[in-house]
């Protein structure tokens, strides 16, 4: 089953500044990658999904993916404080059905 | 827009009481699951569904009973509640069969609190 693991745990940046979360996974053969996020315990929403090695943009939000290397980023451009929340990373696992989450990275903007 | 509501939204047991989480969906989609959320966990995969009157364990099912009567309706069922399942609880929906697919949408959650 897919393994999936995010860095850092926590992160805190100024409002304006860019802010990088980063996510690794075992099983290279997935195609199918989202970032969600959770404010407060309250529901998810998704952010960005990114199917193929590269680069996909949804606004303020830039996802990377390099499956050679296991590994699919967050960019935040110009964060805000309304931004603070978890960011999940999620992987489609090779059971079609299932999908794995991250722990997810807590991230704080301050004013 | 996508809609998945689950009811109740906070709920104290008994430890041994039966407890009953329902969700329903709006976005007629075939998948449904169940996932409770623990910190130092994450997301964790209790039981998921691909369609009415199906029931598949996730990776966490031990404690859990699911039900799917319908293609809105997913119930998580805990027939004798136990402290440790004290957690919130979250149900989505999705659909995996577009090479796209399977963006989850997710409820606001179940805080359940098992005494």
């Amino acid at each position: 089953q897919q393994k999936v693991q995010q860095s850092p745990e926590s992160l805190t940046v100024s409002e304006g500044a860019m802010a990088s979360l980063n996510c690794t996974f075992s099983d290279g053969t997935s195609n199918n990658f989202r970032w969600y996020r959770q404010h407060s315990a309250k529901g998810l929403e998704v952010l960005v999904s990114i199917f193929s090695d590269g680069e996909k943009e949804e606004g303020r939000f830039t996802a990377h993916l390099n499956r050679a290397n296991l590994h699919v980023s967050l960019h935040i451009r110009e964060p805000q404080p309304s931004d603070s929340a978890v960011y999940l990373c999620a992987v489609k696992d090779t059971n079609a059905y299932k999908v794995i989450f991250g722990k997810g990275t807590h991230l704080h903007v301050l004013p | 827009e996508a809609a998945v509501t689950q009811s109740p939204r906070n709920k104290v047991a008994v430890t041994g009481g039966k407890v009953t989480l329902s969700c329903n969906q709006t976005n007629n989609h075939n998948n449904m699951y169940w996932y409770r959320q623990d910190t130092g966990h994450g997301l964790r995969l209790i039981h998921y569904s691909y369609g009415a009157g199906s029931t598949e364990k996730g990776d966490i099912p031990d404690g859990y009973k699911a039900s799917r009567p319908s293609q809105e309706n997913f119930s998580l069922i805990l027939e004798l509640a136990t402290p440790s399942q004290t957690s919130v609880y979250f149900c989505a929906s999705g659909d995996p069969q577009a090479y796209s697919g399977n963006t989850l949408y997710f409820g606001e959650g179940s805080r359940l609190i098992v005494v």
